[in-house]
This record gives structure tokens, C-alpha cells and sequence, in this order.
């Protein structure tokens, strides 16, 4: 049971939005969306997370389907330095569920 | 702040060594978690603590010991280390009481080789 399921891989020219998707639809009631990202031989770090409503930080946003079984990760305009692996996360209280990631390549 | 901080950053071990990975932390967070990370895959919890004195089995303990004695510390043990535990290991804290619910911060990883 893949907990959560992303695209291995996904490209955008500099400049333009990215629009990064995750399945979820064994998702349950309690638990939230994180995503984060992950830079070569770096640990991964934290980008967003929402429970049911769309979410906006200065990083990026969530938006997250009314039935809960996807979201998508929206990053507004794409810069060299977003170019990492992005990881939809299913979290609760006590576990959490790390999908294989996408590969975002970020192009000049 | 230092954040997350681990040591070491590469370690190799021979089959049915042992060792310990060092975790701390320097954010007062009362929750810390472990974590492998095998090529190409995302993160696997192994084992979580949510304070001082307790601890509790993530997805992958098997072949993992931990304890808390304090908040700061969080030390991973491998008892006889096997070639299956070759992979990159990370070390996360959160505050409050939210758990997982929260946003974690995480150190940059030890490289475990056993051969």
C-alpha cells in the first residue's frame, strides 16, 4: 500500500510556476499533508502542511482536494535553487509516510 | 542555534559491529525521531521519542535501540550492524506536543557503510 504516490520526476523553465501533485486516497480523517525538500546530501527540509483548507506561506502553496485524496504543491515562480527532490508526506500523531519523492529539475 | 546536529557524518562498520549514531538537538523540542534513507527511496521512521524516558518503534526497528535520558540527546544503537543496514541515517526534532503534526527539523545525515 503506497501511502503516498508522486511523479518520479518533473521539469520547469526558471521563472514560471510549478505545480507538483501527490496522491493520497487511503488517506484518513486525522491525518495531514507535509511536503518537503531535499537537497544532495542535505537533510530534508520543511516546506508546507495543511489539514483540509488551501495553505500559503512565504515558501510555497498547498492546495488540497475537498476530497482529500490529492494535493498539489504550487511553487509561484520556479528559481534554480527550488531544484531538489519534493516529498509528499501522510502524517499522524505517532507515524508518518514518506512517498519516493519527484526530482524537480529547475531550467534556465 | 545549531539545530539538529549529528555525528558522525560518515562511518563504516564491519559485519556484527556495533555503534552509536549521535543525535541532538539544541531547540528544546520534545519530540525526536530516526530515519533511514535508501537510494532512491524517501525516509523510513525507525524509532520516536515524545520526551525524556520514552520511546516508541517507527515503520523499521528491527535491528535499532534507542533511549532519551535527556531532552537534548537522542543516540540510535546498532547492536551487529548487517550489510542490510547500509544507508543514510537521519535524526529529526519537533516542538510541542503536536507529533508528526508539526513541522520537523532535521539533521544532515550520517552515511553508515557495513561491509
Amino acid at each position: 500500500d503506497a501511502k503516498t504516490t508522486q511523479p518520479n520526476s518533473m521539469e520547469s523553465n526558471e521563472e514560471e510556476p510549478v505545480h507538483l501533485p501527490c496522491n493520497h486516497s487511503t488517506i484518513s480523517g486525522t491525518d495531514y499533508i507535509h511536503w518537503y525538500r531535499q537537497l544532495p546530501s542535505q537533510g530534508p527540509e520543511y516546506v508546507i502542511h495543511g489539514l483540509t483548507s488551501n495553505v500559503n506561506n512565504r515558501m510555497a502553496s498547498l492546495a488540497i482536494a475537498e476530497d482529500r485524496k490529492s494535493s498539489t504543491l504550487i511553487l509561484h515562480r520556479a528559481t534554480l535553487r527550488d531544484a531538489a527532490v519534493y516529498y509528499c508526506i501522510r502524517t499522524g500523531a505517532n507515524n508518518l509516510f514518506f512517498g519516493t519523492g519527484t526530482r524537480l529539475t529547475v531550467i534556465p | 542555534n545549531a539545530g539538529v546536529t549529528q555525528t558522525p557524518k560518515f562511518q563504516v562498520l564491519k559485519t556484527g559491529q556495533s555503534m552509536t549514531l549521535q543525535c541532538a538537538q539544541d531547540m528544546n523540542h520534545e519530540y525526536m525521531s530516526w530515519y533511514r534513507q535508501d537510494p532512491g527511496m524517501g525516509l523510513r521512521l525507525i524509532h520516536y521519542s515524545v520526551g525524556a524516558g520514552i520511546t516508541d518503534q517507527g515503520e523499521v526497528p528491527n535491528g535499532y535501540n534507542v533511549s532519551r535520558s535527556t531532552t537534548e540527546d537522542f543516540p540510535l544503537r546498532l547492536l551487529s550492524a548487517a550489510p542490510s543496514q547500509t544507508s543514510v541515517y537521519f535524526c529529526a526534532s519537533t516542538r510541542g506536543t503536536g507529533g508528526f503534526y508539526s513541522p520537523l527539523h532535521f539533521g544532515n545525515g550520517t552515511r553508515l557503510t557495513v561491509t
